[in-house]
């Protein structure tokens, strides 16, 4: 069974740091793409950023670029999102999500880590 | 950047009945290589996160009952569901993965009448 499980969420003031754990199972994790999704709360979703199998090739959102690093562990399966700089408007429930395995489309999905970021 | 637009943003329809949404992108998602259109819909339902229904427009995920049918080509497409279930109720989003950032539509709140 495919399971992803974020951790790391919090509350951070605005321009701390925060790093965003997605440990994954029942899957070759160094096979396929991750992404980061977000959602704040009430409103709809925002595609944070992209990684290949690899670690090779990744991709992000101009509203997180330059403050956001994602990362991965193949040797771990885990999924990593560090966030610098943080702002109000990043206050949101982060998803780390699955591709499918040659489509760029999301079947897995965790449950979500809340971050809040508020003085 | 492609910008992903949804309408309605909210449909009520009764019990058994069609609902339709569409989902219009900024751009073409069809990749002319392959064919293929590279846009996927979504569901999510309340305190979930959201599910994968259809990826490259009209291929149904697995398990995914056969009333949820995707259509369309290049820039506009539309996910039906064909005869409206109690747990159909829920917010539907589409998703172009054709060039980064990949971005979604704004969401379709759909309800019963």
């Amino acid at each position: 069974e495919v399971q992803l499980v974020e951790s790391g969420g919090g509350l951070v003031q605005p321009g701390g740091s925060l790093r965003l754990s997605c440990a994954t199972s029942g899957f070759t994790f160094s096979r396929y793409s991750m992404n980061w999704v977000r959602q704040a709360p009430g409103k709809g979703l925002e595609w944070v950023s992209y990684i290949i199998g690899s670690g090779s090739t990744i991709y992000y959102a101009d509203s997180v670029k330059g403050r956001f690093t994602i990362s991965r562990d193949n040797a771990g399966n885990s999924l990593y999102l560090q966030m610098n700089s943080l702002r109000a408007e990043d206050t949101a429930v982060y998803y780390c999500a699955r591709c499918l395995e040659d489509v760029r489309a999301l079947l897995y999905w965790g449950q979500g880590t809340l971050v809040t970021v508020s003085s | 950047d492609i910008v992903m637009t949804q309408s309605p943003d909210s449909l009520a329809v009764s019990l058994g009945e069609r609902a339709t949404i569409n989902c219009k992108s900024s751009q073409s998602v069809l990749y002319s290589s392959n064919n293929k259109n590279y846009l996927a819909w979504y569901q999510q339902k309340p305190g979930q996160p959201p599910k994968l229904l259809i990826y490259g427009a009209s291929s149904r995920e697995s398990g995914v009952p056969d009333r949820f049918r995707g259509s369309g080509s290049g820039t506009d497409f539309t996910l039906t569901i064909t005869s409206l279930q109690a747990e159909d109720v829920a917010v539907y989003y589409c998703q172009q993965y054709y060039s980064a950032p990949y971005s979604f539509g704004q969401g379709t709140k759909l309800e019963i009448k």
